[in-house]
């Protein structure tokens, strides 16, 4: 079946930037989506990359290259709030969305 | 924006016990989804459906049934409630054309 890779774990200090990689081995798809989640909660949608590029969400950007089967999300100016799993996801189709992993970023002082 | 309800975040059930879990969306969504989330599984489809009374099996669908009588309403349910269904459960709807997933605020079960 289809899947998407993320690194499990990550940590970074407040203040800084961090790229959170995704990879991924299917083709024919509308987009690659990001979503944050804090321990216990629900994920909440972060950014969409329909096109190759970059999508700027204030401290958020996602990056898509489609030639090269990835993606990644980037945190700029790191605050101890980000500390969450990230994860990306597919849509394929109606019923086809694929979601990553999971990437637990820790963010330290 | 987007709003996904669900109508329990946490629930404590025992054994045997039926389980109603129930969903709405405001957005007119046609496509909705039950997903189950546990630590290191990640996100699992427990069943979607693509319209009104239509509905269809996802990866693990053992143990559970599902219900969409109108639009915007999508139910998960335990008929028999087990140990091994205690889980994060996520509902989630998904954008026309896109097909992008927005999800609901999830409702942890702990089933005794």
């Amino acid at each position: 079946g289809q899947s998407l890779e993320q690194p499990s774990e990550v940590t970074a200090v407040e203040g800084a930037i961090v790229q959170i990689n995704c990879t991924y081995q299917t083709s024919g798809f509308y987009g690659l989506s990001w979503y944050q989640q804090h321990d216990g909660g629900a994920p909440t949608f972060l950014s969409y990359n329909a096109l190759d590029g970059l999508e700027e969400t204030g401290r958020f950007s996602s990056f898509l290259s489609r030639s090269d089967s990835y993606g990644y999300l980037l945190l700029q100016e790191l605050q101890m709030k980000d500390s969450a799993s990230y994860f990306c996801a597919l849509s394929r189709s109606y019923q086809k969305v694929t979601f990553g992993t999971g990437t637990k970023l820790q963010v330290i002082p | 924006d987007v709003k996904v309800t669900q109508s329990s975040r946490y629930l404590v059930k025992r054994t045997g016990e039926k389980v109603f879990l129930e969903c709405v969306q405001d957005m007119d969504h046609e496509n909705m989804f039950w997903y189950r989330q546990d630590p290191g599984l990640g996100l699992r489809l427990i069943y979607f459906s693509y319209d009104v009374k239509m509905k269809e099996k996802g990866d693990i669908p053992e143990g559970y049934s599902v219900s969409r009588e109108k639009k915007e309403r999508f139910s998960l349910i335990l008929e028999s409630a087990s140990t091994n269904q205690t889980s994060m459960y996520l509902c989630a709807s998904t954008t026309p054309l896109a097909y992008l997933p927005f999800f609901g605020e999830g409702s942890r079960l702990t089933v005794l």
